[in-house]
């Protein structure tokens, strides 16, 4: 069965390091989803890509965080630099069409610590 | 702002009763909710979801309820197993520019042997 691919699975870094994380999503998969998740809550968009383009990004922290799929396949997320806050789950998810009823499918996470 | 929540953040049942699982929502737009089972470790799993013109639907061991009247979604697990311990989250999808997921904060399942 397909599945979205995630690396690295841990992270540990101090703050003001950069950091960088990677997504695979379903083969032919249009939509892609950054998620972060702090511990104990629900997971919140950060950044939703169509293809190679941005369609949200409204909730991104452009100060610090930037990302790209620049084929419109994988994609990276980059935090520069590191905060404390920052220490969370990053999830990335993929749809077929990023249409209202596409399931979304989630990949293992990127689990974040910040010192 | 808009969100989903839930009304209990955790829930003991014994093994082979079943489970209920609350969840309210505030968005009357949404038209589409979807429940989510995270494991301990892992990226949340897809378990059901319904649109708003329905009121119920069925999968194996699972049943969502709908009620709009009061932005009521709720999760039914029928003889519940070891294995449905995780942390149940709903998620509605709301149109805000684009449409996305909105999910809530979460109900940890445990199951008592």
């Amino acid at each position: 069965e397909a599945e979205v691919a995630q690396s690295p699975r841990y992270k540990i870094t101090e703050k003001s390091q950069a950091v960088a994380f990677w997504c695979d999503p379903i083969s032919g998969h249009a939509t892609l989803y950054w998620y972060r998740q702090i511990l104990g809550q629900g997971p919140e968009l950060l950044v939703q890509f169509q293809d190679e383009s941005v369609v949200d990004d409204s909730q991104l922290p452009k100060d610090r965080f930037s990302a790209e799929r620049l084929k419109g396949v994988d994609s990276t997320l980059k935090i520069q630099p590191a905060e404390l806050g920052d220490s969370a789950m990053y999830l990335c998810a993929s749809s077929l069409r990023g249409q209202g009823s596409d399931t979304q499918y989630f990949g293992p996470g990127t689990r974040l610590t910040v010192l | 702002g808009e969100s989903v929540g839930l009304h209990l953040p955790t829930l003991s049942v014994q093994e082979g009763d079943n489970s209920i699982i609350n969840c309210a929502y505030s968005n009357s737009a949404s038209d589409y909710f979807i429940w989510y089972k995270q494991e301990s470790g892992k990226g949340p799993q897809f378990i059901i979801d319904i649109r708003s013109n329905m009121d119920k639907r069925q999968g194996q061991r699972v049943t969502v309820l709908l009620n709009k009247t009061v932005k009521h979604l709720s999760l039914q697990i029928a003889a519940t197993q070891p294995g449905d311990s995780a942390v149940y989250f709903c998620a509605e999808n709301v149109i805000q520019g684009a449409q996305k997921l909105v999910f809530g904060q979460g109900t940890r399942l445990t199951i008592n042997p």
